[in-house]
């Protein structure tokens, strides 16, 4: 069965101050896709980022970066720099191949504070 | 690229009203299109997926229920809300030619009294 873990609920830092989400993840396919996606207070789900099993190379986006990892399970994102309108709720999600589904993570929501 | 449409954006319906959300998808044909709901403060739930016209599959057993009348409508219902459907109502739908991405409307918010 497919399972995401985000162990940190809430995380507070300053504004400037670099954050990393963590998100761990279970399934028994070789082929699957992890995500980010941002909930602003507005509600909408924001996609960041889409990553298949087969490509473990990080990546890096302005201030945004994701780090995964197979061998531990995990797929980590960190804002560098913080800002104010990085507070939001991010969640993890996994798909395994083309399945009809993802498995979301609970969320950890950020506020940045200024 | 696509735009979903979520009406309305808030609702307030008294327990054992009936219900009625809509989603509609634009820039994209046969979408994949699902129904979230997220609990306050709370993960997201699968509810509903159609992979075509007239085609529902439910994850979960409840009070709810979805139809596709038409490629890029799909409508989440109820004959009697329940306390419990209180919650944030998500639509998305993937792109053709990014299948294994869903993309996500703006929500709409039920508040059952």
């Amino acid at each position: 069965a497919q399972k995401v873990t985000q162990a940190q609920t809430e995380i507070s830092v300053v504004e400037k101050e670099d954050v990393t989400l963590d998100c761990v993840y279970e399934t028994r396919d070789t082929t699957y896709y992890l995500f980010w996606y941002k909930q602003p207070p507005s509600g909408e789900l924001v996609f960041l980022i889409r990553r298949n099993s087969f490509d473990e190379q990080n990546e890096i986006s302005g201030r945004y970066s994701w780090n995964f990892q197979k061998s531990t399970s995990s797929f980590n994102f960190t804002i560098t720099a913080s800002q104010v309108v990085d507070s939001a709720v991010y969640f993890c999600a996994l798909m395994q191949n083309y399945g009809q589904n993802f498995v979301f993570g609970p969320g950890t929501r950020l506020s940045v504070l200024p | 690229s696509q735009t979903i449409h979520q009406w309305p954006a808030t609702l307030v319906q008294p327990v054992g009203s009936p219900l009625s959300l809509e989603c509609t998808v634009e820039g994209t044909s046969n979408p994949n299109l699902y129904w979230y709901r997220q609990a306050a403060g709370r993960g997201l739930q699968l509810l509903f997926y159609s992979v075509g016209i007239g085609q529902i599959s439910s994850e979960v057993p409840q009070n709810l229920s979805a139809s596709r009348p038409q490629d890029r409508q799909f409508i989440l219902s109820s004959k009697k809300l329940l306390l419990s459907d209180s919650g944030f109502y998500l639509c998305a739908c993937n792109r053709e030619e990014r299948p294994e991405t869903q993309y996500f409307g703006p929500g709409t918010r039920l508040l059952v009294l």
